[in-house]
């Protein structure tokens, strides 16, 4: 099955700066790519997506690479703000019943 | 429109006893999920269910977790017995179809002593 791994587990910038959250996937079958974002006592929701067919995906102030040969993607927040602070997760899917497969989660605390 | 409920939203029981949660997806939502997150880790899937079918339940520790959505609607996980080990946030997410977006409940803090 797939085993996704994400980094770094913690990480802390300083407002205005840029933060990058990478993960990788085993399966090569994976072609769904979401990442999801949890403030504290709260639900995950989901903040962008990429599939497999688009390398890269942008909604304002946050953006996802994907490449595939390598099999990592990666999210990219710019101009971060104190409301960015959060649990950031990335998660594959293979195919189109297969279950998500989370990544261990990104603290990102922005200071201001 | 609704979210995803669930409920209880916490519950502190003994190890060895039994505990139960619900779930009620949004509505029209045919695939539902359960996830066990265990505090500081990302969600883990227990169970998929494509309507009232199970799709995928190859993470569910069958020997004590059972689930159910009888009428391809509402659903119950179940902990039968409980461990220390379950003390976790479960969370029910469900999406339009197989590949739609999920979308998470609450979720229910368990706490086993």
């Amino acid at each position: 099955g797939e085993n996704v791994e994400q980094h770094p587990s913690t990480l802390s910038v300083q407002e205005g700066d840029s933060a990058v959250i990478k993960c990788t996937y085993s399966d090569s079958a994976s072609n769904y790519f979401p990442w999801y974002k949890q403030e504290l006592g709260k639900r995950p929701q989901l903040i962008i997506d990429i599939r497999s067919n688009v390398g890269e995906k942008k909604d304002q102030r946050i953006a996802v690479t994907l490449n595939k040969t390598a099999k990592h993607f990666s999210l990219h927040i710019t101009e971060t703000q104190p409301e960015d602070s959060a649990v950031y997760f990335c998660a594959a899917r293979e195919g189109l019943v297969r279950d998500m497969r989370f990544g261990a989660g990104t603290r990102l605390t922005v200071k201001p | 429109e609704a979210g995803v409920a669930q409920s209880p939203r916490y519950k502190i029981i003994e190890k060895r006893q039994s505990v139960a949660f619900w779930c009620n997806p949004i509505s029209g939502h045919a695939t539902l999920y359960w996830y066990q997150q265990i505090l500081g880790q990302g969600p883990k899937l227990l169970i998929q269910f494509q309507n009232n079918g199970v799709v995928d339940d190859s993470q569910l520790p069958k020997d004590r977790f059972s689930a159910e959505r009888l009428k391809g609607v509402d659903s119950t996980l179940k902990i039968q017995p409980a461990k220390l080990e379950d003390s976790a946030v479960y969370l029910c997410a469900s999406s339009l179809g197989a590949i739609g977006e999920l979308f998470f409940g609450e979720g229910s803090r368990l706490t086993v002593l």
